[in-house]
C-alpha cells in the first residue's frame, strides 16, 4: 500500500498571501488529521476530517481551514499568511473508527512552508 | 499549558546499551499513548502504543511502560542500534484515539558507536 502523500514538499509565500496544501491518505483510510510543527511549539493538532466532515478541531485561528473530498483526499488552506505560519505541516491518516488500533495515525513527509 | 512533556531534549546512549525515553502527562482523560520516531526530512513513523488498561506493551526491541498513578510512560529500547538515532515523540489521546493526538516536544536520541 502507498503511504500518505503530501504535496507540495516545499512552498515559499509572502505575508498576506494564501496557500493550499494537499494530502492523499493511505488507501482505505477515512480519517485525515493535520498538524503544525514548529521548533518552539512542537507538533500541534490543527483539525481532523472523517467522511468529508470536520470531526475535531485544535486551537488555531479561523485563517486555518480544511476540507475533505469523497475519495478521502484532504486539503488545508491558510489565508492571510503571517510570518509565524512558517512551519512543517504534517498530514496523518487512519481508519478513523473502531478500536484504538484502527485509530493509529500514519504520517506523510510534510510540506515545509516558509512565509517571507 | 503542555499536557504531554518530554523533559529531556536529547539523550546519548552507547550502542548495545538500553535507551530509556521518558514522558509525563497531566490530562487524566488520556487513555491511549503512542511513541513515534522521526528522521530528518521525513514524517513521524509509528513505533508502539499502549492503552491505559495495560501497564506494559512489548514489540521486539521496544517496550513501553505506563504508570497511570504517576502519569508517566517510558520507552525502552534494548539493545540500542545506530539506526535508532532519531527524534522520538510521545503522544497521547483521549476517547480511544478519536480526537487529535497531543504530542510532546520530542527527545533526540543519539546512539554512539
Amino acid at each position: 500500500k502507498a503511504g500518505v502523500t503530501q504535496t507540495p514538499r516545499y512552498l515559499i509565500k509572502t505575508r498576506g498571501q494564501q496557500v493550499t496544501l494537499s494530502c492523499s491518505p493511505i488507501s482505505g483510510h477515512r480519517s485525515v488529521s493535520w498538524y503544525q510543527q514548529t521548533p518552539g511549539q512542537g507538533l500541534q493538532f490543527l483539525f481532523e476530517y472523517f467522511s468529508e466532515t470536520q470531526r475535531n478541531k485544535g486551537n488555531f485561528p479561523g485563517r486555518f481551514s480544511g476540507r475533505q473530498f469523497s475519495n478521502s483526499r484532504s486539503e488545508m488552506n491558510v489565508s492571510t499568511l503571517e510570518l509565524g505560519d512558517s512551519a512543517l505541516y504534517l498530514c496523518a491518516s487512519s481508519e478513523g473508527q473502531g478500536n484504538v488500533a484502527k485509530n493509529i495515525q500514519y504520517f506523510g513527509a510534510g510540506t515545509r512552508l516558509s512565509v517571507l | 499549558d503542555q499536557q504531554v512533556k518530554q523533559n529531556s531534549p536529547s539523550l546519548s546512549v552507547q550502542e548495545g546499551r538500553i535507551s530509556i525515553l521518558n514522558c509525563d502527562y497531566t490530562n487524566s482523560m488520556f487513555d491511549y499513548f503512542l511513541w513515534y520516531k522521526k528522521y530528518p526530512a521525513e514524517g513521524p513513523t509509528f513505533l508502539i502504543s499502549i492503552s491505559s488498561i495495560k501497564d506494559k506493551n512489548e514489540d521486539g526491541r521496544f517496550t513501553v511502560f505506563l504508570n497511570k498513578s504517576a502519569k508517566h510512560l517510558s520507552l525502552h529500547i534494548v539493545p540500542s542500534q545506530p539506526g535508532d538515532s532519531a527524534v522520538y515523540f510521545c503522544a497521547a489521546s483521549a476517547q480511544g484515539g478519536a480526537d487529535g493526538l497531543t504530542f510532546g516536544k520530542g527527545t533526540h536520541l543519539i546512539i554512539q558507536p
